[in-house]
Order: C-alpha cells, then sequence, then structure tokens
C-alpha cells in the first residue's frame, strides 16, 4: 500500500543554516506530492506541492523537488530562521482512488538564535 | 473567504460525559475528515465522509461517532466509550472527486482536555 516516510525529529538549527528534511514515498504511479507545515497550537497548512516527476514546488523560500528515480521529495530551505520553527508533513494522496492523504509522522524543527 | 471553522478552540469534559465538536466549511467541499493528534504524534484519521449522509470509519474510530447531515457540516462527538480523549482534534475538507487531488484545507483545530 501507500506510505510515506518521513526523517524523525526534533531537529534543531541555528538561525541562518540550511534546512533539509527528507521524505520518501511509495506508491503505485506517479501521483502529487505535498508537504504541510503546522505551527504551535494551530491546524496544517498546505506548504507547498509537486504534481508531477520533475516538478520543484517552492514557498516562503522552501522547495521541493519530486525525484521519480529516487522516490523523493525532500524539503530544503537555505537559510531558516526562527518563525520557521513548526512541524512539517509530508503527504501523499491516494493512487487507488479515492481521497485520503497518507501522511508522514510530521519533523519538528526548532531554530535557535 | 471560505474557509474550515472549527469551535471551540478549547473544551473541557468530565470523566463520563459525551462533548461535540463543531467543523463547518464554506468551500463547497464534498469530502469532510477528522484526526485525533497526541503531543509529539502524528495524525491519526477518526473518520471521514465523502458525501452528505455517508461517512465511513477511520484508523481509531472507537469511542467517537459523527454525522453529516448537511454538506457543509461535519461534528464530531467524543463519546464517554473514549477512554483517553485528552488530544488535539483537526477537521479538514478537499473537493473530492478522482479526476486531480488538490489537498487538503484544515481548520485550526480544537483542544480536548478532560478534567
Amino acid at each position: 500500500g501507500d506510505s510515506v516516510t518521513q526523517m524523525e525529529g526534533p531537529v534543531t538549527l541555528s538561525e541562518e543554516a540550511f534546512l533539509t528534511i527528507n521524505c520518501t514515498y511509495t506508491a503505485t504511479g506517479y501521483p502529487s506530492l505535498f508537504w504541510y507545515v503546522q505551527y504551535p497550537g494551530e491546524g496544517l497548512q498546505l506548504l507547498l506541492k509537486a504534481t508531477k516527476a520533475d516538478d520543484k514546488g517552492s514557498n516562503k523560500g522552501f522547495e521541493a523537488t519530486y525525484r521519480k528515480e529516487t522516490t523523493s521529495f525532500h524539503l530544503e530551505k537555505g537559510s531558516v530562521q526562527v518563525s520557521d520553527s513548526a512541524v512539517y508533513f509530508c503527504a501523499l494522496p491516494p493512487t487507488g482512488g479515492g481521497n485520503k492523504l497518507t501522511f508522514g509522522t510530521g519533523t519538528q524543527l526548532k531554530v535557535e538564535l | 473567504d471560505g474557509g474550515i471553522t472549527q469551535s471551540p478552540k478549547y473544551l473541557f469534559r468530565k470523566e463520563g460525559q459525551n462533548v461535540t465538536l463543531s467543523c463547518e466549511q464554506n468551500l463547497n467541499h464534498d469530502a469532510m475528515y477528522w484526526y485525533r493528534q497526541d503531543p509529539g504524534q502524528g495524525l491519526r484519521l477518526i473518520y471521514y465522509s465523502q458525501i452528505v449522509n455517508d461517512f465511513q470509519k477511520g484508523d481509531i474510530a472507537e469511542g467517537y461517532s459523527v454525522s453529516r447531515e448537511k454538506k457543509e457540516s461535519f461534528p464530531l462527538t467524543v463519546t464517554s466509550a473514549q477512554k483517553n480523549p485528552t488530544a488535539f482534534y483537526l477537521c479538514a475538507s478537499t473537493p473530492g472527486g478522482t479526476e486531480f487531488f488538490y489537498g487538503y484545507t484544515f481548520g485550526s483545530g480544537t483542544r480536548l482536555t478532560v478534567v
């Protein structure tokens, strides 16, 4: 079945450091891929998405490239800020029909001054 | 602006009580979902509904109930049978259909605490 594997957190970085959060998936075909962000005490927000292989999604300085060869969708940011502290979820839509997203377990990011 | 409204933001329940969490959307979305999130944990699916008057159990439905009498509303009742209900509850929706998946829109959540 479909599955998403994310690197475990928490990830602690200093401000202006480079961020990578790994995400790999198992699915039939080449589905769209999503990254969601959850700030403390809030719901999830869509951060970025890619709809086909080799697409790059980007938003707020974050980027992720859909790599079908490695079935990966790693999230990157060149210079993190304290305000980026949040939990990040990689997500995979259903490939066999329906509308249930499969979420990764989430990766908590803490950015310190 | 369209969106999903969850209420209340904070809810306290006494032992043995049933409580109902509200979720309302004005996005004209067909499908709606309830998730539970425990501290430091990922999301676990409780119930979902693809269309009015129809809903399915998710991975952790025991101790919960839902209804979908209107397209815009999908309330979740946490019953006394749910032995450990303290958690953060998230409601989400999506347009539905299988031609293209648009992703979910989430509400801001309800934090339920047993006192």
